[in-house]
């Protein structure tokens, strides 16, 4: 089955300790992403990946890190997680060539910062 | 700059009624256009989308958007709600200066009472 996977569901943490949310995806895809949702806020994006080793921020990408050593995975890693970045997270996935694909998402971590 | 706008934060419709969820946008260049849902816990899962080609795009679960260039709208339809339709709405556009990036309005929360 197409799926994106995310790991943990669900994660409560103390401020600055460091925290990994891993993403998964066994579509081939390039182009790997990855948002926050915030009530009233819709989704915004952290960070995007084009493919192995290239990555950029994106709207919101204070506090973050990411890494896409492999095509599959690509994990996203607060250093000194802050009580704002508490939030629900999605990472997604499509392919990069040709216009108008739609991206797959994950099931979503729930993060809460105490 | 790209932006979505949901001008409710809540539609309420009757099971067996129709339903529309609003949905306008501003973007440069040509729009491409994707409706998601989010259902309680889950990820965000496509519906359709709006590339080029027939302005009434017919998406899942019996689904359907309009897209009106001179309103620059792209409202989510359905003839017949269902109580299951009840989720969490989103409309996204895709950035054509961001690559795969999307953009997404804040959410419309839909009821569907029996």
């Amino acid at each position: 089955e197409a799926q994106v996977t995310q790991n943990p569901r669900y994660l409560i943490t103390v401020t600055g300790k460091k925290l990994t949310v891993t993403c998964s995806q066994n579509m081939n895809h390039e182009y790997m992403s990855w948002y926050r949702q915030d009530p009233g806020l819709g989704l915004r994006q952290i960070y995007y990946s084009m493919n192995v080793e290239v990555t950029d921020k994106g709207d919101v990408p204070e506090g973050y890190k990411v890494s896409r050593k492999e095509k599959r995975n690509f994990p996203l890693i607060l250093e000194s997680p802050s009580p704002n970045q508490t939030s629900l997270y999605f990472c997604a996935s499509s392919p990069l060539a040709g216009d108008g694909y739609e991206q797959y998402f994950g099931p979503g971590t729930r993060l809460t910062v105490t | 700059a790209q932006s979505v706008a949901q001008p409710e934060d809540q539609v309420n419709v009757a099971e067996g009624n129709p339903l529309t969820v609003k949905c306008t946008y501003s973007v440069s260049g040509n729009p491409y256009l994707f409706w998601y849902v989010q259902y309680p816990n889950r990820g965000l899962q496509f519906l359709l989308k709006y590339i080029t080609g027939d302005n009434l795009v017919k998406g899942s679960y019996g689904f359907e958007a309009e897209f009106n260039k001179s309103q620059t709208s792209f409202h989510l339809k359905k003839p017949s709600a269902l109580v299951s339709d009840s989720a969490l709405y989103f409309c996204a556009v895709r950035d054509p200066t961001g690559f795969q990036k999307l953009v997404f309005g804040t959410g419309t929360r839909l009821l569907v009472s029996p």
